[in-house]
């Protein structure tokens, strides 16, 4: 069956740190996959997404990931996290039936 | 302001009686989703429509019921059938292909005592 793993669960950083969450899928096929994310209050919200091409992608407010397809994975980095930052994160993979299936989800924490 | 609404935004009901969760989209997409949210599970797929008066189960479909009678709808019914209602409910919605990203709903936190 298809899964999503999202290995750390909950991660707390100083602000300025640097930020990677890993997430590797379970699915042979062609993939599209996406990092939302839930801050605290407010609808869960699409981060950044790859569908092809270069598989180092950008997002909004300055995240990043990159696909390895060899190693099944699609970690999210930020060179330099701020206290606004502080959200749930969400790895997904949408698979050739279309549907969307997601990580457990990693907590971040900046402090200030 | 295009976009997805849901109400309430909390529910309370007691144990036995079945409640229905509202799911609206301005957002002319096709298709339609329930997903649940538990801590540590992250979201789970529940029911899903991509055309109007047709709809799959999900992973988690038991105790659930949804109906499509409209493309801007999408309500779901939580049954007395399922034996863990108390979650966090977000409806999403896209064009229906795939490659398109998911829109999704502030969400209802539903308490069933």
């Amino acid at each position: 069956a298809q899964s999503v793993s999202q290995h750390n669960h909950h991660v707390i950083l100083s602000e300025a740190a640097s930020l990677e969450l890993g997430c590797n899928y379970s699915y042979g096929g062609t993939v599209n996959l996406f990092w939302y994310v839930q801050y605290p209050g407010q609808h869960l919200q699409l981060l950044l997404k790859y569908f092809s091409g270069d598989p180092l992608v950008k997002g909004i407010k300055g995240f990043e990931a990159e696909f390895i397809k060899s190693k099944f994975s699609f970690n999210l980095r930020k060179p330099s996290v701020q206290w606004s930052d502080t959200a749930e994160y969400f790895c997904a993979v949408v698979t050739d039936t279309g549907k969307l299936i997601f990580g457990q989800g990693t907590t971040l924490q900046v402090k200030p | 302001d295009g976009g997805i609404t849901q109400s309430p935004k909390y529910l309370f009901r007691k144990e036995g009686q079945n409640v229905t969760l509202s799911c609206e989209q301005n957002l002319n997409h096709d298709a339609m989703y329930w997903y649940r949210q538990d801590p540590g599970q992250g979201l789970r797929l529940i029911y899903y429509s991509q055309i109007v008066n047709d709809f799959q189960k999900g992973d988690i479909a038991e105790g659930y019921s949804v109906s499509r009678e409209k493309k801007e709808s999408f309500p779901l019914t939580v049954t007395s059938a399922q034996k863990n209602p108390t979650a966090f409910y977000l409806c999403a919605s896209n064009q229906g292909d795939r490659s398109y990203e998911q829109y999704f709903g502030p969400g209802t936190r539903l308490t069933v005592t």
